[in-house]
């Protein structure tokens, strides 16, 4: 079974600044998908980016950038010009692509703290 | 707005009692997945439906059940509730198509269950 694990149960960071979270994962499928979703105190989880496994080049949406390194598993976010909006939970998620269900497999995820 | 409509937000109930929590999936969605989110197991996977008819099972107790309607509605019950099924509970939806990378989950903002 696929695990994805998140290793820093907290991170903080200044406005303005970046930020890396950091997300491992166990598979023995070659395709799959990878995404992180964003939970602000209003618990609503809302998709921030996703990668494809089959494509090298890294997903980029505005501020936020992934760094996939498919060979060691790991697939970390990058946020850029941290804003106070971005303070939030952070979950890396794992689908497979193959036969089954599409279900996602979560990260225990990283409470995000922005400080002004 | 993600478009997934969950009701109600809260709910509140006793120890051995039995709760329908609802979903309406995004418009043109035919898949429906529930989840539950705990403090001690996290975002977990329950089970998924697919255009009326079950696709996938995961962390489900048997007191739990659900079902997708011909509308595409679906409902998840929750029967001799314990205090530990106090949980988030979360319904998403998606295109349904196992290789599209736009298959996509889109989250409902979630039930409050509290079982006192």
């Amino acid at each position: 079974a696929q695990t994805v694990t998140q290793s820093q149960p907290e991170m903080s960071v200044q406005e303005a600044e970046t930020v890396t979270l950091s997300c491992t994962y166990d598979t023995s499928e070659s395709d799959y998908y990878l995404f992180w979703y964003k939970q602000p105190p209003s618990r609503q989880m809302i998709l921030v980016i996703r990668q494809e496994a089959y494509k090298q080049q890294n997903a980029t949406e505005n501020r936020f950038s992934v760094n996939f390194q498919k060979a060691a598993k790991s697939f970390s976010l990058k946020i850029s010009d941290s804003q106070l909006g971005d303070a939030a939970m952070y979950f890396c998620a794992y689908r497979s692509s193959q036969g089954g269900s599409e279900k996602l497999v979560f990260g225990k995820g990283t409470k995000l703290t922005v400080n002004p | 707005d993600s478009g997934v409509t969950q009701t109600p937000k809260h709910l509140i109930t006793a120890t051995g009692q039995r709760v329908t929590l609802r979903c309406s999936p995004r418009s043109g969605d035919l898949s429906v997945y529930w989840y539950q989110q705990s403090l001690d197991q996290g975002l977990q996977f329950l089970i998924q439906y697919y255009n009326g008819e079950e696709r996938a099972k995961g962390n489900i107790l048997e007191r739990f059940s659900a079902q997708q309607f011909p509308d595409l509605h679906s409902e998840l019950n929750l029967s001799s509730l314990e205090l530990g099924d106090s949980a988030l509970y979360f319904c998403a939806s998606s295109v349904g198509e196992r290789r599209e990378p736009k298959n996509i989950q889109y989250f409902g903002a979630g039930t409050r269950l509290s079982v006192l």
